[in-house]
């Protein structure tokens, strides 16, 4: 069965830090990589596709890299609105399978 | 403008049934296809099924295979996804989303949450 993990979990952060969060595929998806933003009650808002494609209108200081099994969201500069969950999914086919998840907070 | 609007809440009794409906428009329904996705407290964000409106091809992820049905209908542009046996941790958020085959999820319906419970 195809995997997604990330890494961490969870983590805290101070405003301003550089945060990056890991995704792993059990096999190769070339750059067949998005990454969403989730909060309470809204709709999954996508940052980042092909990897490391900005959506139009996401800040920034949101960046992503990697290809093959092995991929990175970067936020540059944490900001207070960034409190949220953030998952990677692949896309090239089924299964679309998500990660995780990594839940990012303030310390 | 591209719309996905999705029925309304519901809240079902263990061991039945929900089936829950996508109404799309502002686009050529049968030249995409779609995904469901389900939000838990528990286990985030589930991939749960694709379907292809061209030709009513259906893929699930192996932890629903048995349990789900996605299923279109071209004259109403309109999704279903009727999942079954439910059980208390099947409480969730289920969201359609427009997804074309090999390209990224576009679009997303509003969510429709589903309450299991005695």
């Amino acid at each position: 069965d195809f995997q997604m993990t990330q890494s961490p979990s969870s983590l805290s952060a101070s405003i301003g830090d550089r945060v990056t969060i890991t995704c792993r595929a059990s096999q190769d998806i070339t750059n067949y990589l998005a990454w969403y933003q989730e909060k309470p009650g809204k709709v999954p808002k996508l940052l980042i596709y092909a990897a490391s494609t900005l959506q139009s209108g996401v800040p920034s200081r949101f960046s992503g890299s990697g290809s093959g099994t092995d991929f990175t969201l970067t936020i540059s500069s944490l900001q207070p609105e960034d409190v949220a969950t953030y998952y990677c999914q692949k896309y090239d086919g089924a299964p679309l399978t998500f990660g995780p998840g990594t839940k990012v907070d303030i310390k | 403008q591209v719309q996905l609007v999705q029925s309304g809440g519901e809240v079902k009794k263990p061991g039945t049934s929900v089936k829950v409906s996508c109404r799309t428009s502002g686009f050529i329904f049968t030249s995409y296809g779609f995904s469901w996705v389900r939000k838990t407290p528990g286990q985030g964000l589930e991939w749960m099924g694709w379907i292809s409106a061209n030709n009513g091809n259906a893929h699930y992820a192996q932890k629903f295979q048995g349990r789900v049905t996605l299923t279109t209908d071209s004259s109403t542009s309109t999704v279903y996804m009727e999942l079954r046996s439910l059980r208390s941790d099947d409480t969730a958020v289920f969201f359609c989303a427009r997804k074309p085959m090999g390209q990224i999820t576009d679009y997303w319906g509003q969510g429709t949450l589903v309450t299991v419970s005695s």
